[in-house]
C-alpha cells in the first residue's frame, strides 16, 4: 500500500496567519492518464470529512479562495493564505491512483 | 442537494454479521462509483470497498477481502455493505460516499463482546 506522510500532525496557527501542511508519498501519484489522484478533505469534529482539493489543486464549489493545493509526484502541499476559525479541524490528504487509495495520519489544526 | 444517508451500524459480538444500507438523493446514481470507508479510533481513515456505477466493477482492501461484500440497487438509489466475521478491529465508524467528493454522516459499529 502507498504510504501517506503528513507533517507536521499537529499544526497552532494565529487567526489571520497563514498555515500549510505537506503530504508526502511513497511513490509517485502520478496516473497513467496524466492525471495526479492526490486530494485535501478537511473534517470538524463530530462531521464527516469534506473534499477541499481534488486532484492536486483544484477546489471544490463552495471552498473558499484561501485555500490551495499544490505539488508533483510525491510532495504535496496544502496552504492556507489566512486562517479563519472554522478551519479548525483535522486535515487528511487522500492518494487515489494507486488501489488501495490512502490517506495520510492527519493534521489537526489549532487555533 | 447531494445526500447521503448511512443506516445499520450497532453493537455485534465477535464472528457476527452487520448489513450496512445508504440511501442516495441529489445527483443520477446510476453514473458514479459508490464508496464504503470507515475511520478508526487508532488507523484513521481508509478505503474498505467501492462499486461500478452498474455493480459489475468491485474493489475490497485486503482486510475486507472474503469477509465483506458491497452491493447496490441502482432501482432503490442504494448501496450495501454486507460484514461478516467481525472483529475487534472493525470497531469504528462507516462511511458512505460518492466517489470520494462527497461523504455521508456515518454509522457506528461496534464490535464487542
Amino acid at each position: 500500500d502507498v504510504v501517506m506522510t503528513q507533517s507536521p500532525l499537529s499544526l497552532p496557527v494565529i487567526l489571520g496567519q497563514p498555515a500549510s501542511v505537506s503530504c508526502r508519498s511513497g511513490q509517485s501519484l502520478l496516473y497513467s492518464d496524466g492525471n495526479t489522484f492526490l486530494h485535501w478533505f478537511h473534517q470538524r469534529p463530530g462531521q464527516s470529512p469534506r473534499r477541499l482539493i481534488y486532484k492536486v489543486s483544484g477546489r471544490e464549489p463552495g471552498v473558499p479562495d484561501r485555500f490551495s493545493g499544490s505539488g508533483s509526484g510525491t510532495d504535496f502541499t496544502l496552504r492556507i493564505s489566512r486562517v479563519e476559525a472554522e478551519d479548525v479541524g483535522i486535515y487528511y490528504c487522500m492518494q487515489g491512483t494507486h488501489w488501495p487509495y490512502t490517506f495520510g495520519q492527519g493534521t489537526k489544526l489549532e487555533i | 442537494e447531494i445526500q447521503l444517508v448511512e443506516s445499520g451500524g450497532g453493537l455485534v459480538q465477535p464472528g457476527g454479521s452487520l448489513r450496512l444500507s445508504c440511501t442516495a438523493s441529489g445527483f443520477t446514481f446510476n453514473m458514479f462509483w459508490m464508496t464504503w470507508l470507515r475511520q478508526l479510533p487508532d488507523k484513521g481513515l481508509q478505503w474498505v470497498a467501492n462499486i461500478g456505477p452498474d455493480g459489475s466493477g468491485m474493489n475490497y482492501v485486503d482486510s475486507a477481502k472474503g469477509r465483506f461484500t458491497i452491493s447496490r440497487d441502482n432501482a432503490r438509489n442504494s448501496v450495501y455493505l454486507q460484514m461478516d466475521s467481525l472483529t475487534a478491529e472493525d470497531t469504528g465508524i462507516y462511511y458512505c460516499a460518492r466517489r470520494n467528493d462527497f461523504w455521508g454522516l456515518g454509522t457506528l459499529v461496534t464490535v464487542s463482546s
